[in-house]
């Protein structure tokens, strides 16, 4: 959506590589920060999110950090591996939840 | 687990005829919504409910409507499908507003031709 902007719109990176997606918003009001991944024939499926009380959440390989001044926010994927291939969508709440346009991450081996 | 259905995976309909897409969720989540994914676009809302017999427009509703006569359904219907309403349509439900996650269908590949 326009209030949401995702880059990049397409990431090869070397398995064992790290990735990173960043998303910026315009709504200063917006607090709540998912990252959606779709896997080729399935739908968006949420695997990490962030609030705006924190400024960076890990869960295992993948991490999101917050910058509320700068209005943006990234994804963090470490030591990336085949299965890590996907669309990845941000969204941010801006009044109905916006989705970034994707970007589509291939991992090479 | 969050299951949520959608009654076809791929649908091939010609100008001008109405089509329904059907969402079925089983969880009983209050809210529901359609998106449509177009290349380069992302997701884009269509229509979302937040309770049985409401709804409330999203950013794209031209040539769209929606019905939700029960908790765990509900319908997209294009009245007269055109060529540029070939998309995938995605239906997704959850349990609160903008701020708790979605659960996504598996998508809808609609070809109007």
């Amino acid at each position: 959506g326009e209030n949401v902007e995702q880059h990049p719109s397409t990431l090869s990176v070397q398995e064992g590589d790290s990735a990173v997606i960043k998303c910026t918003y315009s709504d200063s009001a917006s607090n709540y920060f998912p990252w959606y991944k779709q896997e080729l024939g399935k739908g968006p499926q949420l695997i990490i999110d962030i609030r705006s009380n924190v400024g960076e959440k890990k869960d295992q390989r993948i991490a999101v950090t917050l910058n509320k001044t700068a209005k943006h926010f990234s994804l963090h994927i470490t030591e990336t591996q085949p299965e890590d291939s996907a669309v990845y969508f941000c969204a941010a709440p801006v009044e109905k939840l916006q989705f970034g346009a994707g970007t589509q991450v291939v991992v090479t081996p | 687990d969050v299951k949520v259905t959608q009654s076809s995976r791929y649908l091939v309909k010609r100008t001008g005829e109405k089509v329904f897409l059907e969402c079925v969720q089983d969880m009983d989540h209050e809210n529901m919504f359609w998106y449509r994914q177009d290349p380069g676009l992302g997701l884009r809302l269509i229509y979302f409910s937040y309770d049985v017999k409401m709804k409330e427009k999203g950013d794209i509703p031209e040539g769209y409507s929606v019905s939700r006569e029960k908790k765990e359904r509900f319908s997209l219907i294009l009245e007269s499908a055109s060529t540029n309403q070939t998309s995938m349509y995605l239906c997704a439900s959850s349990l609160g507003g903008s701020r708790n996650e979605q659960y996504f269908g598996p998508g809808t590949r609609l070809t109007v031709t």
